[in-house]
């Protein structure tokens, strides 16, 4: 099984800062890794697949890079609507998914 | 528009049985490439993928829960179930139902989630 780790567990922002979140595989999973946002009561949503590929909808403020075992998801400057939390999902594996234990964005 | 939805009991007691439905819209589950999914999520953890179905009928569950899981489809009413046996309070979280498409050379991520349905284990 592939191990996915977040870090950091908890990042306290102001609005307007540029902020990076890391995700590392156990090993290689290509390009297929995906970024989720949670908000408090909500579903995720998808915000990048691809590692880099941002889905419909999503502002260009998020992107995503990486490959391999080594990603990130940086926001290039917060909005209020954006602290939440964010999960790294890995689905190289076909049929076999597994996500990190998330980074929580906080004010 | 794709759309899927989550129903089953919410409070279960421990050793009983589970199940949870998926209905879902906006796609057939005859397409190739197309799997539907759960997903779950304890109040304020992670989120954890429990087990998958495809198009054409590949099952995949997850290693921990294997024993227990069993995911099967209706494409005539658009319906996945899943059947988790043998419940313990751990297993008290919101239950997601959720599409994906790719290939297995080109696999897909979640493009769409249920609202989610939470299920209680307890006495």
């Amino acid at each position: 099984e592939i191990v996915m780790t977040q870090s950091p567990a908890t990042l306290s922002v102001s609005p307007g800062e540029r902020e990076t979140l890391s995700c590392r595989a156990s090993q290689s999973v290509g390009s297929n890794l995906a970024w989720y946002q949670q908000k408090p009561g909500q579903a995720p949503r998808l915000l990048i697949y691809g590692a880099s590929t941002r889905a419909t909808g999503i502002p260009a403020r998020f992107s995503g890079s990486g490959s391999g075992t080594e990603f990130t998801l940086t926001i290039s400057s917060l909005q209020s609507e954006d602290f939440a939390v964010y999960y790294c999902q890995q689905y190289n594996d076909w049929g076999e998914w597994t996500f990190g234990q998330g980074t929580k964005v906080e004010i | 528009q794709i759309t899927l939805k989550e129903s089953g009991r919410t409070l279960v007691k421990p050793t009983q049985t589970l199940t949870l439905t998926c209905s879902f819209s906006g796609f057939s589950l005859t397409t190739g490439g197309v799997g539907v999914g759960w997903i779950r999520q304890p109040p304020g953890k992670a989120l954890e993928w429990v087990a998958l179905v495809y198009w054409d009928d590949d099952k995949r569950y997850s290693p921990s829960l294997k024993t227990r899981l069993t995911i099967t489809k209706d494409t005539s009413e658009n319906l996945v179930v899943l059947i988790m046996t043998n419940l313990d309070p751990v297993d008290t979280a919101t239950y997601y139902c959720v599409y994906s498409q790719g290939s297995r050379t080109a696999p897909g991520a979640i493009d769409y989630w249920g609202q989610g349905t939470l299920v209680t284990v307890s006495s």
